[in-house]
């Protein structure tokens, strides 16, 4: 039984140019999150999707960054014009439900660095 | 809004012996649910433990227990019988369990945890 497949687990990108990191998640699970970490913090909270619907997205950036989670295949961050600052531990995980007693699985993360 | 306070940078513990890595929260919201999670050098989020606030007795998994006590908003993590495995990040996290952001999930700052042989 799989968990949450994230990839790439890591990319390199030049400022300007676009990133986008994808998410599977767990067999049966229909709730996706996306969180960011920076060195040395912890994990902050980016946007909650469920199929084909965005669910949260307080945590977004207002520019660059969106996420979707279509009906067929996986969910997608997308970071355009990506800047030194958006260099950062992008982890994705799932849940079967929204309940808020639902347990998180988290994927291994993307790594992004922007040169 | 949630608050996750950790305050430990970082705890060293011999093997065998055990450790409590501390965690102080503040919500507004009447129930909530408190996690655990351990994120080893290699990078991955593990989750270790849940405890709900409406829980009567303390959550236990293996040799992870959770001290939850509501009064003082505080849910410390004891790990009985250290391993040099259990050498990690440690994350303390909180997510509300109804209202409109029952889907985001508060990290503290972490705690590194050494164990040594």
């Amino acid at each position: 039984n799989a968990g949450v497949m994230q990839n790439p687990r890591h990319l390199v990108r030049r400022r300007g140019q676009e990133a986008r990191l994808r998410c599977s998640p767990m067999k049966g699970h229909s709730h996706v999150y996306w969180y960011r970490q920076l060195p040395e913090e912890g994990l902050k909270f980016m946007v909650y999707l469920q199929k084909e619907n965005i669910i949260d997205e307080s945590g977004m950036p207002k520019e660059r960054f969106s996420a979707e989670f279509p009906k067929e295949g996986p969910s997608i961050l997308r970071i355009q014009q990506v800047v030194r600052g958006d260099s950062a531990a992008y982890f994705c995980a799932s849940s079967p439900g929204g309940s808020g007693a639902n347990v998180l699985t988290f994927g291994a993360g993307s790594r992004l660095t922007v040169l | 809004a949630q608050k996750i306070t950790q305050t430990q940078p970082g705890m060293f513990v011999q093997e065998k012996e055990a450790v409590t890595l501390d965690c102080t929260y503040d919500t507004s919201d009447p129930s909530y649910g408190l996690f655990w999670y351990k994120q080893p050098s290699s990078g991955e989020m593990i989750f270790l433990i849940y405890q709900g606030s409406y829980d009567q007795q303390n959550a236990t998994e293996g040799r992870y227990s959770l001290n939850f006590q509501k009064a003082r908003k505080s849910a410390n993590l004891v790990i009985s019988a250290s391993q040099l495995g259990d050498s990690a990040m440690y994350f303390c996290a909180m997510r509300p369990l109804s209202g409109t952001s029952y889907g985001k999930l508060t990290f503290g700052q972490g705690t590194i945890l050494t164990v040594h042989p």
